[in-house]
Formats: structure tokens, sequence, C-alpha cells
């Protein structure tokens, strides 16, 4: 069974923390991405990779950075965390950006107090 | 930004067919047409996806108008289940493409 997983489903964490969330896929994927889904904003892209080492902005980058050390591996890093960035983020993968359906994760509800 | 338009909900009843539309008047020849759907506190799950010629598998079928500016999501008998959020993706084949959400369609079944 494919499978994307979140690192966390629930975290709570303190304005001006660094935060972590890790994101893992079992599929030998190229692609991976990261976006955050707010109501009535939809799903909005932060960052995405598409190689080991490669990382390209999406539409909301801004207080976010991104590493993918390995393939299997895409961490979303919040330098200094901000209660506007409390949100649900949800993690995917994909073989290439459209040749096949993207995988995602059930999601990291981070609340920033 | 999305390069997709969709209602922002619909209704349908129990067994009947669910038809979502969805515009994509800027579409190039070669980005598909992607459909994939929320179901609350879930992450999105795909559902089809197609170039020009209809497509169908065991969940729905695709339907893509000749000149491609826009398509159709079919559900043949919505249930309850397919209460969810149904997006409208278009996207190439390029490695470096992004897959971008638009707001979508919330799509209600009613018993």
């Amino acid at each position: 069974d494919v499978k994307v997983t979140q690192s966390s489903r629930y975290l709570v964490k303190r304005t001006g923390e660094k935060v972590f969330l890790e994101c893992v896929q079992d599929m030998d994927h190229e692609n991976m991405f990261w976006y955050r889904q707010d109501p009535g904003l939809g799903l909005r892209l932060i960052y995405f990779s598409y190689d080991v080492k490669m990382k390209e902005k999406g539409d909301i980058p801004e207080g976010y950075s991104v590493s993918r050390e390995k393939k299997e591996r895409f961490s979303l890093i919040l330098e200094s965390a901000s209660t506007n960035q409390t949100s649900m983020y949800l993690c995917a993968s994909s073989s290439w950006a459209g040749r096949t359906e993207a995988f995602f994760g059930q999601g990291t509800r981070l609340t920033v107090v | 930004d999305a390069k997709t338009t969709q209602p922002p909900s619909m209704d349908c009843a129990e067994g009947r067919a669910a038809n979502l539309p969805c515009n994509h008047s800027t579409i190039s020849g070669n980005e598909y047409v992607y459909w994939y759907r929320q179901i609350h506190s879930q992450g999105p799950q795909y559902i089809i996806h197609g170039l020009k010629n209809n497509e169908t598998n065991e969940m729905a079928s695709l339907i893509i108008t000749e000149d491609r500016k826009s398509s159709t999501l079919i559900l043949p008998h919505a249930t309850l289940r397919d209460t969810a959020v149904y997006y409208c993706i278009v996207l190439s084949l390029n490695r470096d493409d992004k897959i971008i959400f638009g707001k979508g369609t919330r799509l209600h079944i009613l018993p």
C-alpha cells in the first residue's frame, strides 16, 4: 500500500520556535510537495521539490524553508513560528508532476500559540 | 494561480448522477486535466485524469470538450460518501510543473 507519512498529526508550538514538519514517502517518487490549507483559502502550495536537493517556491513560501537531502524525505521548516502559521499542513508526492496521481499524507494540524 | 474555474458548491440527490463542471479556457496542448477530491479531515485523493478523450474508471467518468476548454466530472450514482470538495487541476508532463489547487467545488449529496 502506497504511503505518504507525516511525522505528527497534531502539533502545538510557541511563537518564535523553530518547527520541523517531516514527510516521508515509500514510493520512490521524484516530486514532493508541501501545502497549507486554511478555511476559505483552499490548498496553497508552499514549496515543492522535483529531485534531491532541488526546491522551488510555490505561491506562499514566505516564512518557510525546506530541505530534501534524501529522495524519500521532504522537510518543511518554520524558522520562527508565528500565529499566522497556524494551519493544516499537507505533504504530497508524485512520480512526475503530471504523469501519475499525487498521493497525500493525512496532514499535520499545527497550532502556534 | 489556479488555471481552472469551478462553481463553489453544488447539491445532488443520493443515487443520481453528479455532474461537476470545470472551465480551463487557457489550457495548452500538453496539459492534462486532473480531478481530485478531499473528504473532510483527509488529504486529497486522486479520481481521474485525461488529455482529450473521455475517460472512465471505477470511481468516475471524465468528459472533456472537443476544444478542451472545459470538462465535466461525472459520479454516476452519487452516495453520501461522495460528499467532499472536488478539485479540477490542469497539469503538464513537465517534471517541474507544480500541482496548483483552486478552491474547488463543495459537493453536497442530499439523502
